[in-house]
């Protein structure tokens, strides 16, 4: 069965510094999507970056980066010189690429960025 | 703008009363899905739709039910609600469900109060 670990319930980081959240998943497929996603206070879901199993390179989408290493299992989302906007939860998934597309999540890591 | 609409934002109700909570995404997209989101256990699957008059279960499918009459509408119907689904909503939506890198686009969320 699928899975994905967020080990890191809370994170602080200060205001321009990178910050690393960390995830590790569990599949025996070899076809599979992961993919982070940021949610504000305010609630809603957005969606900040895909990396597909098969990717050779590691996927960035501005100030955000996916440090994925196959191996052992591990999509960490690496954002580069922190905003105070930037202050959410954020969450990993996964996805299966056979049959259907169905997003495991973990539990979530709460950001905090200070001044 | 592509999106995805649910309504109510907010619904506070009480044990046994019906209700429905709609979604609609103006995307063209085949795939929608709910998921409940909860402290501590991330997002679950509720239901999902790979195209209309096609729905299944997801994992924890309980007290809920779905249709898919329409492409763009998927609502998700409480029939007699109980405290235990108080929760908070997404509806989510993507291009289709066979392929693990298609992005799923979520709703706002709604929060649902079962006193």
């Amino acid at each position: 069965a699928q899975k994905i670990t967020q080990t890191q319930p809370g994170m602080f980081v200060q205001e321009k510094e990178a910050v690393t959240l960390d995830c590790t998943y569990d599949t025996s497929d070899q076809s599979y999507g992961l993919f982070w996603y940021k949610q504000p206070s305010s609630g809603e879901m957005i969606f900040l970056i895909y990396q597909g199993s098969y990717d050779e390179q590691n996927a960035t989408e501005g100030r955000y980066s996916l440090n994925f290493q196959k191996a052992r299992k591990s999509a960490n989302l690496v954002i580069s010189a922190s905003q105070l906007g930037d202050s959410a939860m954020y969450f990993c998934a996964m996805s299966l690429d056979r049959g259907f597309q169905k997003l495991v999540f973990g539990t979530g890591t709460r950001l905090l960025v200070s001044p | 703008e592509a999106q995805v609409t649910q309504n109510p934002r907010y619904l506070i109700t009480v044990t046994g009363k019906k209700l429905t909570v709609t979604c609609s995404q103006n995307m063209n997209h085949e795939y929608m899905s709910w998921y409940r989101q909860d402290p501590g256990l991330g997002l679950r699957q509720i239901y999902y739709s790979m195209n209309v008059e096609v729905t299944d279960k997801g994992d924890v499918p309980e007290g809920y039910k779905v249709s898919r009459k329409e492409k763009r509408n998927f609502p998700l119907i409480l029939e007699s609600p109980s405290p235990n689904q108080t929760s908070l909503y997404f509806c989510a939506s993507s291009f289709d469900g066979f392929i693990a890198k298609n992005i799923q686009y979520f709703g706002a969320g709604t929060r649902l109060s079962v006193l």
